[in-house]
């Protein structure tokens, strides 16, 4: 079973629709991450998580929420989906690492969303 | 904000020969970290190679290396032997402990194998 799950996997929706996209780990850690990849700009950092009561903004974070559900669950919400949120959305996870240590980021399969 | 550039957005080679894909950041920080990510068409991320920035040793992963330039702020990675899966979306990406282990990508180099 793969350690980063994400689901849906794939979803068409239309503007002005909320819609929930889901992450859930099997890996124990305790820092999760939301991304976008849309094409030429790469993964950005919409929001991040260092535990459950530990919630950040990333990058770009403007019409999007998040819940951390439990240490294993993180959510990310589009409110009102909008034609410019269609992209591929990512979920990681990672471990803060001891000493100087860093320890990867592990992801999920990705989310296509499309937002018509 | 730490940037980061890889100014490639696509790069050919011959099954079994050499490609070298560039990759420069711009921080401030002295402690911090490099990776690159290969995203076949499966869409998933596969971490390729990591490189400290407080080694100077390059780092390699088998046919991967990197040349990791840090005056320069410079972090090439190199695919030797090319095979045909090896064909990819390539990022660059860059993280610090201090800032939580997020990560900063670049806009990515896609690889096409020729057979």
């Amino acid at each position: 079973d793969a350690d980063v799950t994400q689901t849906p996997r794939n979803r068409i929706t239309k503007t002005g629709k909320r819609i929930m996209l889901e992450c859930s780990q099997t890996k124990g850690h305790d820092r999760m991450y939301w991304y976008r990849q849309d094409p030429g700009l790469g993964l950005r950092l919409i929001y991040y998580s260092f535990d459950v009561k530990d919630i950040n903004k990333g990058e770009i974070s403007d019409g999007y929420s998040v819940s951390r559900q439990a240490q294993a669950k993180f959510s990310l919400s589009l409110e009102s989906a909008i034609p410019n949120q269609t992209a591929l959305y990512f979920c990681a996870t990672s471990d803060p690492g001891g000493g100087r240590s860093y320890n990867e980021q592990f992801f999920g399969p990705g989310t296509r969303l499309t937002v018509l | 904000a730490q940037t980061v550039t890889q100014s490639q957005p696509e790069m050919s080679v011959q099954e079994a020969e050499t490609v070298t894909l560039s990759c420069t950041y711009d921080t401030s920080e002295s402690d911090y970290y490099l990776f690159w990510y290969k995203q076949p068409p499966s869409r998933q991320m596969i971490l390729v190679i990591r490189q400290e920035a407080y080694k100077q040793q390059n780092a390699t992963e088998n046919r991967f290396s990197v040349n990791f330039q840090k005056a320069a702020k410079s972090f090439s990675l190199k695919i030797s032997d090319s095979q045909l899966g090896d064909a990819a979306m390539y990022f660059c990406a860059y993280g610090t402990k201090a800032a939580g282990n997020k990560l900063t990508f670049g806009g990515g180099t896609r690889v096409l194998v020729k057979p």
